[in-house]
């Protein structure tokens, strides 16, 4: 397997504009984690998925932050209208179901975003 | 509700003396406790974990890491360390009854060659 792929790796956008970032999860994995990653907060768990359906989203920052997941292979977190202070590195994560011995989570590369 | 404590932001050793990260956490049940690296612009990648059973976890690139339940402690160690082991290392923990893990502040490892 590849692993956990994220799309894209770079981000440039501009106040105001909307904002999509990619993730298909290993295949098998049906656990898939959203993070946010910045000097000032660390590492931020912002939502996470169970079989495709939000389980807890108690860390999404603002109603400006959604995400999905359509199927099992693929998620979408987006942001709309993005601001300077969402610039950061957003991880995607996915994993085993946590009460197996394989329960660690493996990340993607990273979404470096920009916002100016 | 769960926590993790890294008390250092930084640790600095020199190669080929032995290292230790410090971790601390809180859980409510028992805990799942990991270990993750992280180097310039990429993701993380895990190291090690504890689950159950022996107390010393021997995992990726030498390292260890010893579960202490009475000190809530999960203290990454290695007993040589290497110039190419300067990164950042993130504790993690998750409540065996739970689905979320919350990753500590991050310890930067500097080995000075």
């Amino acid at each position: 397997d590849a692993g956990v792929i994220q799309s894209p790796r770079h981000e440039v956008t501009e106040m105001g504009q909307e904002v999509t970032l990619r993730c298909k999860p290993i295949s098998g994995h049906d656990y898939l984690f959203w993070y946010r990653q910045t000097m000032m907060r660390g590492l931020e768990l912002l939502i996470y998925f169970n079989n495709n359906v939000p389980i807890d989203d108690s860390g999404m920052p603002e109603d400006r932050f959604s995400a999905k997941m359509p199927n099992a292979s693929f998620s979408t977190l987006k942001i709309q209208p993005s601001e300077p202070r969402d610039s950061a590195v957003y991880f995607c994560a996915s994993s085993l179901p946590p009460t197996g011995s394989s329960t660690e989570a493996f990340f993607g590369q990273g979404t470096r975003l920009t916002v100016v | 509700a769960q926590s993790v404590a890294q008390p250092e932001d930084q640790v600095n050793v020199a190669e080929g003396n032995p290292l230790t990260v410090k971790c601390t956490y809180s859980v409510s049940g028992n805990p799942y406790l990991f270990w993750y690296v992280q180097y310039p612009n990429r993701g993380l990648q895990f190291l090690l974990k504890y689950i159950t059973g022996d107390n010393l976890v021997k995992g990726s690139y030498g390292f260890e890491a010893e579960f202490n339940k009475s000190q809530t402690s999960f203290h990454l160690k290695k007993p040589s360390a290497l110039v190419s082991d300067s990164a950042l290392y993130f504790c993690a923990v998750r409540d065996s009854g739970g689905f979320k893990t919350i990753f500590g502040a991050g310890t930067r490892l500097f080995v000075k060659a």
